[in-house]
């Protein structure tokens, strides 16, 4: 099975600073279709999990452009260019490039 | 818009049996690979289940596999997880999500509570 392991697990930020989520895989997820199935995803207090980022940098639909996704191979990064009050949640990475389908271990994004 | 609504959690004893569904709306759902995605009280994210568009082929996480069944009738845009011999440690929220090699479209999802 991929391992996805997560750095760090909490993250203090001030309101309006960037903020950076790092994502390890114990092997590569590229596909041999060329793609690498990495994805991030935000779950906001009480809410069910929404997708971010697809691929290792697709942005989905009515994301806005302060997040941003970055890496290949076994490394990636979610980057949050300012942070608001409404980013305050925990974020996951996952991989479909094999089933079992795994995701890191979650980091809870607070405000200072 | 695309939707998915999970029905059918609840309380259950041990070794008992439960059966989600969950009705999706907005989109081609027979053109589409769907899955659950679970979640313990206070813990993270853990795959439960995928099934193919067709549903020919379906693929099932370790701790759930002989336990657990996957299905759909696309007639119906409804998916299915039937959950057999239910342990404590399938308590759990479960959500449902159309499955493109990520998850981009989640309902709100199901408690199942597993106790005596």
């Amino acid at each position: 099975d991929i391992v996805m392991t997560q750095t760090p697990l909490s993250s203090p930020v001030t309101l309006g600073q960037p903020a950076s989520i790092s994502c390890r895989s114990s092997q590569s997820l590229g596909h041999s279709d060329g793609n690498t199935y990495l994805s991030w995803l935000q779950q906001r207090p009480g809410q069910p999990p929404r997708l971010l980022i697809y691929n290792i940098s697709n942005r989905f639909s009515g994301v806005p452009d302060r997040f941003s996704g970055s890496g290949a191979g076994t490394d990636f990064t979610l980057k949050i260019s300012r942070v608001e009050a409404e980013d305050v949640g925990v974020y996951y990475c996952m991989q479909g490039t094999q089933f079992p389908i795994t995701f890191g271990q979650g980091t809870r994004l607070e405000i200072k | 818009e695309v939707q998915m609504a999970e029905s059918g959690g609840g309380l259950v004893q041990p070794g008992g049996s439960l059966r989600l569904s969950c009705a999706a709306s907005g989109f081609t759902f027979s053109a589409y690979y769907m899955g659950w995605v679970r979640q313990a009280p206070g813990k993270g994210l853990e795959w439960v289940s995928v099934i193919s568009n067709s549903g020919s082929n379906t693929y099932n996480a370790d701790p759930v596999k002989g336990r657990f069944t996957i299905s759909r009738d696309n007639s119906k845009n409804t998916l299915y997880l039937q959950m057999n011999s239910l342990r404590a440690e399938d308590t759990a929220v479960y959500y449902c999500a159309k499955y493109l090699r990520h998850f981009d479209c989640w309902g709100q999802g199901a408690l199942v509570t597993v106790s005596s």
